[in-house]
Parts: C-alpha cells; sequence; structure tokens
C-alpha cells in the first residue's frame, strides 16, 4: 500500500526539550510538506523541500529545522526555540514540479509540551 | 502567506440537507482542489478541478472551477453524518507544486 506515514499519532514533550516528528513517504513524490494546524485553524506551512538535499522555509519556520537526506524521509525538529510548539502536525507529499497537481496528506502527529 | 477567501467558517445541518460552501481569491490560479478532514485524521483530497468553468462529481459530491479562475465551490447533497468534518480549498498555480489553502469550512450534521 503506498501512502505516507507520520509517527507517532500523539507525542508529549516537556518544555525545552527539542522533539523529531517522522514522515515517510513510498509514493515515490519529489516534494515533502510539514504544516501546522491549530485548533480551529487551517494550515501553515513550516518548511518544504522540492528535491533531496535541498529544503525551503515556509511561513513560520522559526524554531523548526528540517533535512532531507533520502527521496522517502522528510524529519521534522521542534526544537526548543518554538514559543508554541503544542499543535497537529501535518507532513504531505506531491509529484515535481509540472507533475499532476495535488498534495498528499499524511494521518498527522499531534504533539503536546507541558 | 497568502489565504484563500472560505465560507462559511462553520455550518451545522439537518441530516438530508444539501450543503454550499465556496472560496474565492484575488489572484488567478491554474487548479483548485478540495479537501476533507475527519476529527484527528489528515486531509483527505476530494475533488480537483483543472480547467476554468469545469464542473466535476464525485458522488454526493460537486465542484465548479470559476470562470474568472478566482473562486470555486463545493456542493454535498442529502449530506448524511459521515459528512461531518473540516472541508479546505487549495488552489495552485503553474509554478510548483505549493498550495495557497482556504481557513476550512467546519461542518456538523445533525441526525
Amino acid at each position: 500500500d503506498g501512502g505516507i506515514t507520520q509517527s507517532p499519532k500523539y507525542l508529549f514533550r516537556k518544555e525545552g526539550q527539542n522533539v523529531t516528528l517522522s514522515c515517510e513517504q513510498n509514493l515515490n513524490h519529489d516534494a515533502m510538506y510539514w504544516y501546522r494546524q491549530d485548533p480551529g485553524q487551517g494550515l501553515r506551512l513550516i518548511y518544504y523541500s522540492q528535491i533531496v538535499n535541498d529544503f525551503q522555509k515556509g511561513d513560520i519556520a522559526e524554531g523548526y529545522s528540517v533535512s532531507r537526506e533520502k527521496k522517502e524521509s522528510f524529519p521534522l525538529t521542534v526544537t526548543s526555540a518554538q514559543k508554541n510548539p503544542t499543535a497537529f502536525y501535518l507532513c504531505a507529499s506531491s509529484r515535481g514540479s509540472g507533475s499532476t497537481p495535488g498534495q498528499y496528506f499524511g494521518p498527522g502527529t499531534r504533539l503536546t509540551v507541558t | 502567506g497568502q489565504q484563500l477567501n472560505q465560507s462559511p467558517q462553520s455550518m451545522f445541518i439537518q441530516e438530508g440537507e444539501d450543503v454550499s460552501m465556496n472560496c474565492t481569491s484575488s489572484s488567478i490560479f491554474n487548479t483548485w482542489l478540495w479537501y476533507k478532514q475527519d476529527p484527528g485524521e489528515g486531509p483527505v483530497l476530494l475533488i480537483a478541478l483543472y480547467k476554468a468553468g469545469e464542473l466535476t462529481s464525485n458522488g454526493r459530491l460537486t465542484a465548479q472551477f470559476g470562470i474568472t479562475r478566482k473562486d470555486s465551490f463545493l456542493n454535498i447533497s442529502a449530506s448524511i453524518p459521515s459528512d461531518v468534518g473540516i472541508y479546505f480549498c487549495a488552489a495552485q498555480n503553474n509554478a510548483g507544486n505549493m498550495l495557497t489553502f482556504g481557513g476550512g469550512t467546519r461542518l456538523m450534521v445533525k441526525p
């Protein structure tokens, strides 16, 4: 079954700790994305990567970091510098630029920091 | 970043009623997409529209790409309880696969 997996589904951390959220896809998509969703809100873009070993900041990149060492994987690290890290985090992927439009989303990770 | 103007923000309807929601933008887009997000899950693509004026159906869902390329609407006919969720519009230009999202319409259906 092709798709996007995010793990874990729920994550709890103490304030001041860095935490890494996993995102893996076996769709052979070139591009991958991280979004943040707060209760009752839409999606805000954190980081995106159009190709391996390259990534760009989105609208709310401060306090986050990413890497793209493999095509299938795009982990997101929420650092202690992120002031309000508690949120629902969504990973998505898409074919390369110029291909069939649309992004496909994973099931999300709900991060709670206390 | 730029957001699409999606309305209404929320709707509470009776089972069996029809639903309509729309998205508008001040910019022109080449593709419009509609997603549904169930509570606690990731959004799932429902319908994609690629041509101005295009009308596309998927079961009880019908969506149209506005002729001006600045808007789109989604209709759901004969709503059922499992239609509950948040519906997002999204739009894209040819340059890359970046999406601009609407703020979402939260749909609640009373049995």
